[in-house]
């Protein structure tokens, strides 16, 4: 079974630009996550989406981040304009969760370290 | 406010010997609780768990016990490997929410020396 995809592994962007991070969850699941992971913290969790539903948005900086899954498979979030302290890893996860369900063993992706100068 | 907290950044351990990460939380809501682990350039891997209804999970070379009363879990590895070096990841959830996202400790730099 494929994981996690993740692109890019990698980004280096100047502060005020934008960018934006793709997510592909394992094949079925319905329930996907975005985290971000500052250095040196744990992962915190920035949205949730039930198919292509947003369950949970509550610590997402509305301002400046947005994050779509259309079709309830693949995702994208984005960030404009980005600032110094969106330096982080942005990890994307999926479980099969259905109906909201129990989040139990999510199953991340690689991340994608995003560094703002 | 961290909710959860694991309080050793860093843990050195022999090879062979029992490796102990701890964590502590404070949310009494909390009722399901989960360790995962994290290579370098990876994302975490979830490696056990443990409901409040049981004190004691245990999987091969992990086990990980949970204290309600004192609000901490810890995770045994034994025998401890160079290859269980990694990051470990305390997180907890609350199982009947039905939205049940993860918050997640900072994490415990696990090096196991051969």
């Amino acid at each position: 079974e494929a994981g996690v995809a993740q692109s890019p592994r990698y980004k280096i962007i100047e502060k005020r630009q934008s960018v934006a991070f793709w997510c592909n969850p394992i094949s079925g699941h319905a329930t996907l996550y975005w985290y971000q992971q500052i250095l040196g913290q744990g992962p915190k969790l920035l949205i949730q989406f039930q198919n292509n539903g947003v369950v949970d948005d509550s610590q997402l900086p509305k301002d400046r981040f947005s994050a779509e899954r259309l079709k309830g498979v693949d995702s994208t979030l984005k960030i404009q304009p980005a600032k110094l302290e969106d330096s982080a890893v942005y990890l994307c996860a999926s479980t099969p969760g259905t109906s909201g369900g129990p989040t139990y063993e999510q199953y991340f992706g690689p991340g994608t370290r995003l560094t703002v100068t | 406010d961290q909710q959860v907290k694991q309080n050793s950044p860093s843990l050195s351990v022999q090879e062979g010997r029992i490796s102990i990460l701890n964590c502590d939380y404070t949310n009494s809501m909390f009722d399901y609780f989960l360790w995962y682990k994290k290579y370098p350039a990876e994302g975490p891997t979830f490696l056990i768990s443990i409901s409040s209804i049981k004190d004691k999970n245990e999987d091969g070379r992990f086990t990980v016990f949970l204290n309600k009363s004192a609000k901490h879990l810890s995770l045994h590895i034994v025998p401890s490997q160079p290859g269980d070096s990694a990051v470990y990841f305390c997180a907890a959830t609350n199982e009947n929410s039905g939205n049940t996202p993860l918050v997640f400790g900072k994490g415990t730099r696990l090096s196991v020396i051969a």
